[in-house]
């Protein structure tokens, strides 16, 4: 069965850091792209960062870009999202995605959602 | 950048309606459109993948359609679990973008 299972969020003041981990299990998780979507409260979904299976491509949202940084332990099958120089529109719940497969429609699909952690930056 | 638009943001209907909810891409986008079902304080749930393609578990109620810039889902006969947010999302390419999102409520 699959697992997403994310840690590390919490309140932080603005300007400050977070590292969000998410621990995947139930999969070959070397295979699979991964990405970071976020939901501020009462609000939709958006996309934050992607990375490949070997960790070798990256994507960032205009939003986050030079401030936010993807990166996973495929010996560790975890996935993480370094998170500086935080601001309150950072607020929100940021939850860990693996893609359905690998190629055409299910690449980029997010077939398996964690529970999300909660980030909020505020004074 | 591709601009996800859903309509309607949000609906009103009973149990055994005919629900249809669309989305449109800024531009084509092929078949590369999901939808995802979420309910309040949980994650989403994704429902549809390459426009019309049903994610295994998924009640075959809910169907997709269209391709290029338009979209459609649609739920033959809604069920009291349908009432939701649904979302669409485009995973052609990066930056991936969502729908703003459609509530479904109970009429």
């Amino acid at each position: 069965e699959v697992e997403l299972v994310e840690s590390g969020g919490g309140l932080v003041q603005p300007g400050g850091s977070l590292r969000l981990s998410c621990a995947a299990s139930g999969f070959s998780f070397s295979k699979y792209g991964m990405s970071w979507v976020r939901q501020a409260p009462g609000k939709g979904l958006e996309w934050v960062s992607s990375i490949t299976g070997s960790g070798g491509s990256v994507a960032y949202a205009d939003s986050v870009k030079g401030r936010f940084t993807i990166s996973r332990d495929n010996s560790k099958n975890t996935l993480y999202l370094q998170t500086n120089s935080l601001r309150a529109e950072d607020t929100a719940v940021y939850y860990c995605t693996k893609y359905l497969g690998t190629s055409d429609t299910s690449y980029r699909t997010y077939e398996f959602w964690g529970q999300g952690t909660l980030v909020t930056v505020s004074s | 950048d591709i601009q996800m638009t859903q309509s309607p943001s949000s609906l009103s209907a009973s149990v055994g309606d005919r629900v249809t909810i669309t989305c449109r891409a800024s531009q084509s986008i092929r078949n590369y459109l999901n939808w995802y079902q979420q309910k309040p304080g949980k994650a989403p749930k994704l429902l549809i993948y390459g426009a019309s393609s049903l994610q295994s578990g998924i009640p075959s109620r809910f169907s997709g359609s269209g391709s290029e810039t338009d979209f459609t889902l649609t739920i033959s006969s809604l069920q009291s679990e349908d009432f939701s947010t649904y979302y669409c999302q485009q995973s052609y390419s990066n930056p991936i973008s969502f729908g703003g999102g459609t509530k479904v409520d109970i009429k």
